[in-house]
């Protein structure tokens, strides 16, 4: 049971680039999140998804885009990089009612 | 609006001493309230949840509805408990995390 996989755990961008962080889960939950993770701040909330075909903003949403076409998969696509991205980014997904289950992270840094 | 504040950002303690964790909340309707755990070099991972009333690595947390607290309390800290240690009002929304830090 692979519960919720992230890819890549690590990238290197140049400020500008674009790129696409992926998270998917085998467990058929419904909700699915990303966060951010920043010394001091926590953890983040990004864009959140209750289900195919629906996502919504958290927190922090500017400069990132999300879909949800399956259940499985939620991309979180980083436009045009900035060097305020660098952070450490949580996939996380969930049932109603039920405990989140994270991926082990990708750690982003934007030069 | 859901908001949960963990007022310390490290707690550091020796070994063998009490160790309790500070959760407020603001939630609208009824918190499902967790607490998870981050060791070093690993995932989040969940702790205890309010609804089980369980003990998990001797860690014990208590709903207050009248404070809106939800403390995380061991009697005797080990080593093996230093970590970060997040507290949630639901499935989304998380504390900023305290560090504890269990000393020899």
């Amino acid at each position: 049971n692979a519960g919720v996989t992230q890819t890549p755990k690590f990238q290197v961008l140049k400020t500008g680039q674009s790129m696409t962080l992926q998270c998917a889960q085998d467990m058929n939950h419904e909700y699915m999140s990303w966060y951010r993770q920043d010394p001091g701040m926590g953890l983040r909330l990004i864009h959140y998804s209750v289900g195919a075909g629906i996502t919504d903003q958290g927190e922090v949403p500017n400069g990132y885009n999300v879909s949800r076409s399956t259940t499985e998969d939620f991309p979180l696509r980083l436009l045009s990089a900035a060097p305020s991205q660098t952070s450490v980014y949580f996939c996380a997904s969930s049932n109603t009612g039920g405990r989140a289950f994270f991926g082990q992270g990708t750690r982003l840094t934007v030069v | 609006a859901q908001r949960v504040t963990q007022p310390e950002k490290l707690l550091s303690v020796f070994k063998g001493a009490p160790v309790e964790l500070k959760c407020n909340y603001s939630y609208s309707g009824s918190p499902e309230l967790f607490w998870y755990v981050q060791y070093s070099r690993q995932r989040l991972q969940l702790l205890l949840r309010h609804i089980s009333r369980e003990s998990i690595k001797g860690f014990t947390a208590d709903l207050n509805k009248g404070e809106t607290s939800f403390h995380l309390k061991k009697p005797f800290a080990q080593e093996e408990d230093s970590a970060m240690y997040y507290c949630a009002p639901n499935k989304l929304i998380f504390g900023a995390g305290t560090r504890l830090a269990v000393h020899p």
